[in-house]
């Protein structure tokens, strides 16, 4: 199956410990999206690539927070000195390039921060 | 900024009947488009249905098809003969054109037997 994967699926933390997480995304998909859902809500948009370049970062991503996505493939998301408030599902998903909309999402790797 | 909600927390439905699952949102673009994606517990989402703004057109995929009023920026999913599989947390979403999606809050959708 080719489809979008994550990894870890799940990662429990210490408070100011940093984490990284990785998304593999379909293979011939341009576009590569990083949302995070918390707990009874829906998907928050944090950032997008379109092939390596990193287009748009929401507010929701503080200093704290960087992704990158070397060579246009995988990408990595990655929070430093984590916070109880990081705790979330961190979703990937990709799509092709403009023109195509629907976007593909991986399972997701669910962070808990102690 | 867009918004979209959902005013259904939860629904429940029987196996076999059908239900509606309701979406307004709100936006100053003219193209767009709109999308439910389904969330089954556990599991990763997946994409029901989408509607291209521009069309008038209502779409349509087996089971699940949707009644699009851009005027009312509504936009609601029904679901026919509804099955056990169907359970699942629903998201309504707004996507400008090549853009992020915006998802509202979610309908957790029960079907009993």
């Amino acid at each position: 199956d080719t489809g979008v994967s994550q990894d870890p699926r799940h990662k429990i933390t210490k408070r100011g410990q940093n984490v990284t997480f990785r998304c593999d995304p379909i293979s011939e998909h341009n576009r590569l999206y990083w949302y995070r859902q918390t707990l009874g809500q829906g998907p928050e948009f944090l950032t997008y690539f379109q092939n390596e370049a990193q287009l748009e970062k929401s507010r929701l991503l503080s200093d704290r927070f960087s992704a990158e996505r070397p060579k246009g493939s995988f990408s990595t998301l990655e929070i430093q000195r984590t916070e109880q408030g990081d705790s979330a599902m961190y979703l990937c998903a990709s799509s092709l390039e403009l023109g195509h909309y629907e976007q593909f999402f991986g399972p997701g790797t669910r962070l808990t921060v102690l | 900024a867009q918004t979209v909600t959902q005013s259904q927390p939860e629904m429940s439905v029987q196996e076999a009947e059908t239900v509606t699952l309701s979406c307004t949102y709100d936006t100053s673009e003219n193209n767009y488009y709109l999308f439910w994606y389904k969330q089954p517990p556990s599991r990763q989402m997946i994409l029901v249905i989408r509607q291209e703004a521009y069309k008038q057109q209502n779409a349509t995929e087996n089971r699940f098809s949707v009644n699009f009023q851009k005027a009312a920026k509504s936009f609601s999913l029904k679901i026919s003969d509804s099955q056990l599989g169907d359970t699942a947390m629903y998201f309504c979403a707004f996507m400008e054109y090549g853009n992020k999606l915006v998802f509202g809050a979610g309908t957790i959708l029960r079907v009993k037997s």
